[in-house]
């Protein structure tokens, strides 16, 4: 059960594009269509922001989306804003009600 | 509105047992798949338990294994952890989710829960 791998930080200025990878096994990415990415403040809740990897929820600005090759799920944010600035995790069901996060990665907009 | 409210966290002292429960409201609750999710401070989100809409099924991470005991109370709309032998790094921010696996899902907005002599 060891947490799928993100990059520590990533950064970019306004108006550029940001990609946050989540790698994990054949047991959890690798093997599963639900991959979801949240947006995280310490002391609220966890917003999603993609789920079943490349969908979107209605409200998500369109400029975050989700992808999956092999072993490796990704979040891009395209035209980052200030408001972007954040915690993002990953998460990817990995059977029998069992879920796996990622490590989490600090988004700074410069 | 589909409403999840914790509570129960508290500062206690390692070994000392605790119990979150979590309230919730504006659908079946009977119906869906709750979980608890962890966040320690300085730390990542961690799952930690699931249960079954039945209560009958329930998953735990390897750490709290033997020391929590998730539930439920279908008749009340209430999910529990029961947390036992806490450690310090139990530390965290507690929430509870509802059908995580799909779009549908709802967070609570957390309760802390703080294991330190």
């Amino acid at each position: 059960q060891s947490a799928l791998t993100q990059p520590r930080s990533v950064s970019g200025s306004p108006g550029q594009s940001v990609t946050i990878s989540c790698t994990g096994t054949s047991s959890d990415v690798g093997g599963s269509n639900y991959v979801s990415w949240y947006q995280h403040h310490p002391g609220k809740a966890p917003k999603l922001m993609i789920y079943d990897v490349i969908k979107r929820p209605s409200g998500v600005p369109d400029r975050f989306s989700g992808s999956k090759s092999g072993y490796t799920a990704s979040l891009i944010i395209s035209g980052l804003q200030s408001e972007d600035e954040a915690d993002y995790y990953c998460c990817s069901y990995a059977g029998n009600y069992r879920y796996v996060f990622g490590s989490g990665t600090k988004v700074t907009v410069l | 509105e589909v409403q999840l409210e914790e509570s129960g966290g508290d500062l206690v002292q390692p070994g000392e047992s605790l119990r979150l429960s979590c309230e919730a409201s504006g659908f079946t609750f009977s119906s869906y798949v709750m979980t608890w999710v962890r966040r320690p401070p300085g730390k990542g989100l961690e799952w930690v338990s699931s249960i079954g809409g039945a209560g009958g099924t329930s998953y735990y991470t390897d750490s709290v294994k033997g020391r929590f005991t998730i539930s439920r109370d279908n008749s009340r709309n209430t999910l529990y952890l029961q947390m036992n032998s806490l450690r310090v790094e139990d530390t965290a921010v507690y929430y509870c989710a509802k059908d995580l696996r799909f779009l549908s899902q709802v967070w609570g907005q957390g309760t802390p829960v703080t294991v330190s002599s």
